[in-house]
């Protein structure tokens, strides 16, 4: 069973770039017909899907979020990224990654990570 | 940009039924807006339970189903029990690559 597990700084200062890594095990992250997704939820409020990377590198991302966000894969590490520029508070979340079908079966999700933006 | 609509809250009772909604600020959802189904407790990341509108995650008991009722999504629990006392999300697939979390319901069984 594919399993997915997010990494990178607890904390991040405000105008700097969020990075983050969702490590894939159980699984290859380059089989199967899979969108490689980020999503993210500050304390207290709802989900909000930040994008998508499917295996070729093609992308989508959330229009209110597109002009600061970059999501790549690296096949060799079976692992996938994020990037986040010019931070502010308003990012402060727990950061999920997750793994859907090109059906909409949001299949697997890893446990998140909070990142904090702050000085 | 188009807003996805859900219920801020609910209650039930145990062993009774409620049914959540899916909507949208403009239009009507049909299948082909992929409707899926997560639920959340404190802490915890989502657990998906329903994905295309009516397919059950694995594990996931059958007193959960999801269906289209009317012009919005639906997710229905039939015979809820204490443990379903959580936070309910659908998401959305809005065409061209772009999905859409509703702002989400907190499910209360008392």
């Amino acid at each position: 069973q594919v399993q997915l597990q997010e990494s990178g700084p607890g904390l991040v200062k405000p105008s700097q770039t969020l990075s983050l890594t969702c490590t894939v095990s159980g699984g290859s992250i380059n089989s199967g017909n899979y969108y490689w997704s980020w999503i993210r939820q500050p304390a207290g409020k709802g989900l909000e899907w930040i994008g998508r990377i499917y295996t070729s590198g093609s992308t989508n991302y959330n229009p209110s979020l597109k002009s600061r966000v970059t999501i790549s894969v690296d096949t060799s590490k079976n692992q996938f990224s994020l990037k986040l520029s010019s931070v502010t508070a308003a990012d402060t979340a727990v950061y999920y990654c997750a793994r859907v079908t090109g059906g909409g079966f949001w299949t697997s999700w890893g446990q998140g990570t909070l990142v904090t933006v702050s000085s | 940009q188009t807003v996805v609509t859900q219920e801020p809250s609910f209650s039930v009772s145990p062993g009774g039924t409620v049914t959540l909604t899916c909507g949208l600020s403009s239009g009507s959802v049909s299948t082909t807006y992929y409707p899926s189904w997560f639920q959340q407790t404190p802490g915890q990341a989502p657990r998906t339970l329903i994905y295309s509108t009516n397919s059950r995650s694995s594990g996931v008991p059958d007193r959960f189903s999801g269906s289209i009722l009317g012009s919005k999504a639906a997710l229905t629990i039939t015979g809820a029990q204490a443990d379903d006392d959580s936070d309910y999300y659908c998401v959305l697939y809005m065409g061209s690559g772009i999905w859409v979390f509703g702002g989400g319901t907190k499910l209360t069984v008392l």
